[in-house]
């Protein structure tokens, strides 16, 4: 069975200061993709990324940077210098072929971002 | 090109009405899902379809039926509508093979009283 964890239920920081979000993923499948997405109060579902299991390469996009690794079944996620436009809550989730195409997703982490 | 469209986006039911949530989507995706978030928590499935006349059941069904007559349209029924079915909820789509984030809609927000 596919199972995402997101141990931090909340996180709050002080802006500017760089904040990581954890995530760790079980699934007995071998090729799999890992995905973050946005939800901002407004409520929406924002995509952020999509990985695969067969690139370990760390991504970098701007403020945003992910880590993924398959020895520890993680895949974090780095907001750096944060703004108060992160706050949000957040959510990984994973897709395997054992899930039939369906998106298994984790708990979330809101995080607050204090001015 | 609009996307995933939901409605309505807000509904107040009373406890044994029925309802129906709609989502359509005009991206020709053959996958289409129903999903729930209860406040505080991620997101469960309650159906899917893989195509034009093809339903299934996800994590959490009960209380809840669903039709898929065309590609475009992925309707979601509560027939009975109890205070455990307030959520909101997500109508998503994907193209076969395509395993690239899904389209998700703007939501419903549900609340039965």
């Amino acid at each position: 069975a596919q199972k995402v964890t997101q141990a931090q239920t909340e996180i709050s920081v002080v802006e500017k200061e760089d904040v990581t979000l954890d995530c760790v993923y079980e699934t007995r499948d071998t090729t799999y993709y890992l995905f973050w997405y946005k939800q901002p109060p407004s409520g929406e579902l924002v995509f952020l990324i999509r990985r695969n299991s067969f690139d370990e390469q760390n991504e970098i996009s701007g403020r945003y940077s992910w880590n993924f690794q398959k020895s520890t079944s993680s895949f974090n996620f780095t907001i750096t210098a944060s703004q108060v436009v992160d706050s949000a809550v957040y959510f990984c989730a994973l897709w395997t072929n054992f899930g039939n195409e369906k998106l298994t997703f984790g708990t979330g982490t809101r995080l607050t971002i204090i001015p | 090109n609009a996307g995933v469209t939901q409605t309505p986006k807000f509904r107040i039911l009373k406890i044994g009405q029925s309802m129906t949530l709609q989502c359509t989507q005009d991206m020709n995706h053959n996958y289409m899902y129903w999903y729930r978030q209860d406040p505080g928590m991620g997101l469960k499935l309650i159906y899917y379809s893989v195509g034009a006349g093809i339903t299934d059941k996800g994590e959490v069904p009960n209380g809840y039926n669903v039709s898929r007559s065309t590609t475009e349209d992925f309707p979601l029924r509560l027939e009975l509508a109890a205070p455990s079915q307030t959520s909101v909820y997500f109508c998503a789509s994907i193209r076969t093979g395509r395993s690239y984030g899904y389209t998700f809609g703007s939501g419903t927000r549900l609340t039965v009283v």
